[in-house]
């Protein structure tokens, strides 16, 4: 079945400890992105990325990194987690066409 | 900057009844654009797909409409139906193959028996 999974799926941490979202697709897309989404300002692009170590910045990058070591990997990486990250995420690929978006992860910084 | 806008931002309406909902968007050049579905604490499921060069789209019970030069595009749902009660999001992506999407905040769609 074609598809992508995130994990954690529920996230709850603290202000300043790193932490490591996945994102996996079995589709052998080349596209990948981040997106998060809040309350009022609807989705919004973190990063996405065209192939094997190409990336780029969306919308709203600070505060993410990612890397994209294999074509069906691309984790998203909060290094020092703030609250303003508390967000619904979600991890989309594509090719061309109709792009493909995993369950999401909720994820609360205190 | 890119800027989409679904209005209502919710709408109620009784089964059985054909509904209109709209998304308008700032900047024209655009390469496709796109309709979404969400269910509560769920994924975005893609909808349809618009390129630039055409005018609509269907599946089913479901058409939608560009019109690129003024920035419009229509999702017409006939003949409503309690379990397309959702949240439909209108994305586009900007010309040149871009691989942004701007979404748009969404529609809350109620659909009562």
């Amino acid at each position: 079945e074609a598809q992508v999974t995130q994990n954690p799926r529920y996230l709850i941490t603290v202000t300043g400890k790193k932490l490591t979202v996945t994102c996996s697709q079995n589709m052998n897309h080349e596209y990948m992105s981040w997106y998060r989404q809040d309350p009022g300002l609807g989705l919004r692009q973190i990063y996405y990325s065209m192939n094997v170590e190409v990336t780029d910045k969306g919308d709203v990058p600070e505060g993410y990194k990612v890397s994209r070591k294999e074509k069906r990997n691309f984790p998203l990486i909060l290094e020092s987690p703030s609250p303003n990250q508390t967000s619904l995420y979600f991890c989309a690929s594509w090719n061309v066409g109709k792009p493909y978006f995993g369950p999401g992860t909720r994820l609360t910084v205190t | 900057k890119q800027e989409v806008t679904q209005i209502p931002a919710a709408l109620s309406v009784p089964e059985g009844e054909n509904l209109v909902l709209n998304c308008s968007f700032t900047d024209s050049a655009i390469y496709n654009l796109q309709w979404f579905r969400q269910d509560p604490g769920k994924g975005l499921t893609s909808l349809l797909l618009i390129q630039s060069s055409q005018r609509e789209q269907t599946s089913g019970r479901l058409n939608a409409s560009l019109d690129k030069s003024s920035g419009r595009s229509t999702l017409y749902i006939a003949a409503s139906q309690p379990g397309d009660s959702a949240t439909y999001l209108c994305a586009v992506r900007g010309d040149q193959g871009a691989q942004k999407l701007v979404f748009g905040q969404g529609t809350r769609l109620t659909i009562n028996p």
